[in-house]
């Protein structure tokens, strides 16, 4: 069965830089696209960022662009997010989640527990 | 940006209860719609797909349809484990945008 474990999280101060890393199992990661979905604190879902099964095309929210850098290893069935000059608006659980099959940019359809980080000094 | 709205966003129902709950995009989308349902403290769960089709293990009583800017979510017989937050997202374009989310609760 799919499963998509995120780790990383964690308190770091305004500025700092975290990484977040999500493991994958249980399907052939080298062949999907994947995406990191971000919940701040009592609030709803946001889509942060999207990359393509060979990390050939990656895609951002506008309110990450230049800070965020989704990459992958397909070798170690891992999905990242780099985080860098966070801000307090970045504190969210952090999801990541598998591309449904099909269309080159479907939607997600299984997700990760998510990891909560909150950036505050 | 795409724009997601969702109505409403909040309603009361009962258990057996058909319930409808609508999503517009600001823009034509196609059918490039997707579903999700998340309780309280959990990760989201996706249900529908391309406006209308059913991700994989979600039972039948979930239907979605629409397509260009109006979109539906039907659950046709409200059970105890469907009061939840619903939210839809468009992802005919980047940046892909969620709806606010519509709560199901318990009258």
């Amino acid at each position: 069965q799919v499963q998509l474990v995120e780790s990383g999280g964690g308190v770091v101060q305004p500025g700092r830089s975290l990484r977040l890393s999500c493991s994958a199992s249980g399907f052939t990661f080298s062949t999907y696209g994947m995406h990191w979905v971000r919940q701040a604190p009592g609030k709803g879902l946001e889509w942060v960022a999207v990359i393509s099964f060979d990390g050939s095309n990656i895609y951002y929210a506008d309110s990450v662009k230049g800070r965020f850098t989704i990459s992958r290893d397909n070798s170690k069935n891992t999905l990242y997010l780099q985080m860098n000059s966070l801000r307090a608006e970045d504190t969210a659980v952090y999801y990541c989640a598998k591309k449904t099959p099909g269309t080159q940019y479907a939607p997600p359809d299984y997700w990760g527990q998510g990891t909560l980080v909150t950036v505050s000094s | 940006d795409i724009q997601m709205t969702q109505s409403p966003s909040s309603l009361s129902a009962s258990v057996g209860d058909r319930v409808t709950i609508t999503c517009r995009a600001s823009q034509g989308i196609s059918n490039y719609l997707a579903w999700f349902q998340q309780k309280p403290g959990k990760a989201p769960k996706s249900l529908i797909y391309a406006a209308s089709s059913l991700q994989s293990g979600v039972p039948s009583k979930f239907s979605g349809s629409g397509s260009g800017t109006d979109f539906t979510l039907t659950i046709s017989s409200l059970q105890p484990e469907d009061f939840a937050t619903y939210y839809c997202q468009q992802y005919d374009s980047f940046p892909f945008t969620f709806g606010p989310g519509t709560k199901v609760d318990i009258k």
